[in-house]
Formats: C-alpha cells, sequence, structure tokens
C-alpha cells in the first residue's frame, strides 16, 4: 500500500458545484497534514493546512478522519479558475519529511 | 524576500553527463528537499537536509546526491545522467514548526 493516495481523476464539475476528494495515508503516527494546490507546469503551492478540528477558509473545507487515516478537501461553489491538481501531504510518523499523493486533477466547466 | 529560487529552469543533458541543480532560500528555514515530479507518479522526495551539514535520503535517492554547507544552499548533482532521470525537478523549504513546505518554481530537465 501506498504511504499517501489519491484518487487521480479527472473530476469534471460545472461551475457552482460541490466537489470533495479524500486522500488516505498509510502511517498512524502522522501529525502533519495539507492541501497544495498545482496549476500545470507550475510549483506546488499551499492552499490549506488540515486540523484535528478540520477548518475553513472560505470555500474550501478540510478535515482530517484519523479513525480511518484520510483527510478531505471540500470545494463549494466551484469557479473556473478551481481547475488545478490538488496535492495532499503527509508528514512521515514524527518527522519533517512530507509525502505526497499523486494529486487529483479537478477540471471545472462552464 | 525571493522565496525559493532554482537554477537553470530548463536543461538538456546527454546520457552519462554530470550537472547541479541550484536551489537556495532566503527565509532561513533549516528544513530543505528536492522532488522529482513525473506523469501519474506524482512527487517523490530525493533528498531532504535538517540543517547544515546534515542530509539524508528520501524515496528515489539512487543517482543523485546532495550537500548543505549552508543554511541557505542545497545543490543536487547528477553523477552521470540517465534518460529515467528526465523529470521535472522541485526544490522546497520549510521551518520546523510548521512542516508548510515552499517550493521553488522547478527545473525541467531532459537527458538524452
Amino acid at each position: 500500500r501506498k504511504e499517501v493516495e489519491q484518487d487521480p481523476g479527472p473530476f469534471n464539475v460545472p461551475e457552482g458545484a460541490t466537489v470533495a476528494f479524500n486522500c488516505t495515508y498509510s502511517n498512524s503516527a502522522s501529525q502533519s497534514f495539507f492541501w497544495y494546490r498545482q496549476d500545470c507546469r507550475k510549483e506546488p503551492k499551499l492552499l490549506m493546512s488540515v486540523y484535528s478540528s478540520g477548518n475553513e477558509d472560505g470555500r474550501f473545507t478540510a478535515q482530517l478522519n484519523r479513525a480511518s487515516q484520510y483527510i478531505s478537501l471540500l470545494i463549494r461553489d466551484s469557479k473556473l479558475s478551481d481547475s488545478a491538481t490538488y496535492l495532499c501531504a503527509v508528514n512521515v510518523g514524527n518527522t519533517d519529511k512530507l509525502i505526497f499523493g499523486t494529486g487529483t486533477r479537478l477540471q471545472v466547466f462552464p | 524576500n525571493a522565496g525559493v529560487t532554482q537554477t537553470p529552469k530548463f536543461q538538456v543533458l546527454k546520457t552519462g553527463q554530470s550537472m547541479t541543480l541550484q536551489c537556495a532560500q532566503d527565509m532561513n528555514h533549516e528544513y530543505m528537499s528536492w522532488y522529482r515530479q513525473d506523469p501519474g507518479m506524482g512527487l517523490r522526495l530525493i533528498h531532504y537536509s535538517v540543517g547544515a551539514g546534515i542530509t539524508d535520503q528520501g524515496e528515489v535517492p539512487n543517482g543523485y546526491n546532495v550537500s548543505r554547507s549552508t543554511t541557505e544552499d542545497f545543490p543536487l548533482r547528477l553523477l552521470s545522467a540517465a534518460p529515467s532521470q528526465t523529470s521535472v525537478y522541485f526544490c522546497a523549504s520549510s521551518s520546523p514548526s510548521h512542516n508548510e513546505q515552499f517550493f521553488g518554481p522547478g527545473t525541467r530537465l531532459t537527458v538524452l
């Protein structure tokens, strides 16, 4: 089993739709979780950290489920500009190392 | 504040050539890392460093060397380039308290 797994998609959704991505991780000792956004041929950029209590930033909500070892990202009211690849990242056990999922591609259409 | 910078942006090598990918950060981050990104494979960790003078291997270290003589710089060396090393290389840095990694713009390497 890979350390961090994501559905590669693509997820094709209309503008205004709500879409959710999940990311599973295998190391129960992991403590830090992140969602990154990567546009085509660009570097990944942090979208949001994922806290135990869940967190929200505008249209984006991230949640952590430790029991089932997954994190999720919910995007409400999708915009065309949300089209990108979304990468989850999890630290390895008790270290600073981050392992990334392969990314989920989102395409929002008019 | 330039963040994380990488040079060159593009490079073409012939099999067997060596080269160094440069990475520098001006945020005084202790942690730096190198990733390669290939289609369908996501970001894979090559080497990382938790501070000057300390380096360690990631998931795919073979064929690459690193050193960390200063906090700011973390060069990646390809000793004898192979076509399998054709990829996009990203350098990243973070502070210990946050884990959040900041990425450089990447180097697109093609090995013929």
